[in-house]
């Protein structure tokens, strides 16, 4: 049971280029989110999916698209990266019970030049 | 999601308790006080989290005062690893609602 994996774990992309940051878990869960953390700052919710089929904006998803190809794969695509998209993404996905945590992945370090 | 309040940071001598404070005087009456923490950089840790009773797991204990205004986690003896930043969040606990995250407190455990 390895949770919530992402990969690559880190990427240095130049301005323009495109990619997309993996996310799978196995744990069954429901929901599925994506978060960016910038330098001293706490985590921004990007986008997230109640539900296989279903995505929505978070609180800052200028820049980004996402696929949920599955229930347990949820995956964020930067079309043109930007500078300002340079941070530490984080994957996380919750199930639906009355707990209600979310299980964070390790994090995908991402650099734009 | 209530907006918390939270000190940037503490510091708790090594083997003591830890006291982590937190206000949310907004609370609303379905929102339940969830704590998280992130070690250096990972992804954050669910700790624990509560409506209006008193919680404790193997982690932590959460101790709500009676008009909800505010919360403090309990670390009954801190460690070094325990060395962290916490996030108190608060949220309605239907579905599943996103976690809006502050910026936290940073504690530091002393040797």
């Amino acid at each position: 049971n390895a949770g919530v994996t992402q990969t690559p774990k880190f990427q240095v992309l130049k301005t323009g280029q495109s990619m997309t940051l993996q996310c799978a878990q196995d744990m069954n869960h429901n929901s599925m989110y994506w978060y960016r953390q910038d330098p001293g700052m706490g985590l921004r919710l990007i986008y997230y999916s109640a539900s296989e089929g279903t995505t929505d904006k978070g609180e800052v998803p200028n820049g980004y698209n996402v696929s949920r190809l599955n229930k347990r794969e949820f995956s964020l695509r930067l079309e043109s990266a930007a500078p300002s998209q340079t941070s530490v993404y984080f994957c996380a996905s919750s199930g639906y019970s009355a707990l209600g945590e979310q299980y964070f992945g390790p994090g995908t370090r991402l650099t734009v030049t | 999601d209530a907006k918390t309040t939270q000190p940037p940071s503490m510091d708790c001598a090594e083997g003591r308790a830890a006291n982590l404070p937190c206000n949310h005087s907004t609370i609303s009456g379905n929102e339940y006080v969830y704590w998280y923490r992130q070690i250096h950089s990972q992804g954050p840790q669910y700790i624990i989290h509560g409506l209006k009773n008193n919680e404790t797991n193997e982690m932590a204990s959460l101790i709500i005062t009676e008009d909800r205004k505010s919360s403090t986690l309990i670390l009954p003896h801190a460690t070094l690893r325990d060395t962290a930043v916490y996030y108190c969040i608060v949220r309605a606990n239907f579905g599943n609602e996103k976690l809006t995250f502050g910026t936290g407190t940073r504690l530091t455990i002393i040797p």
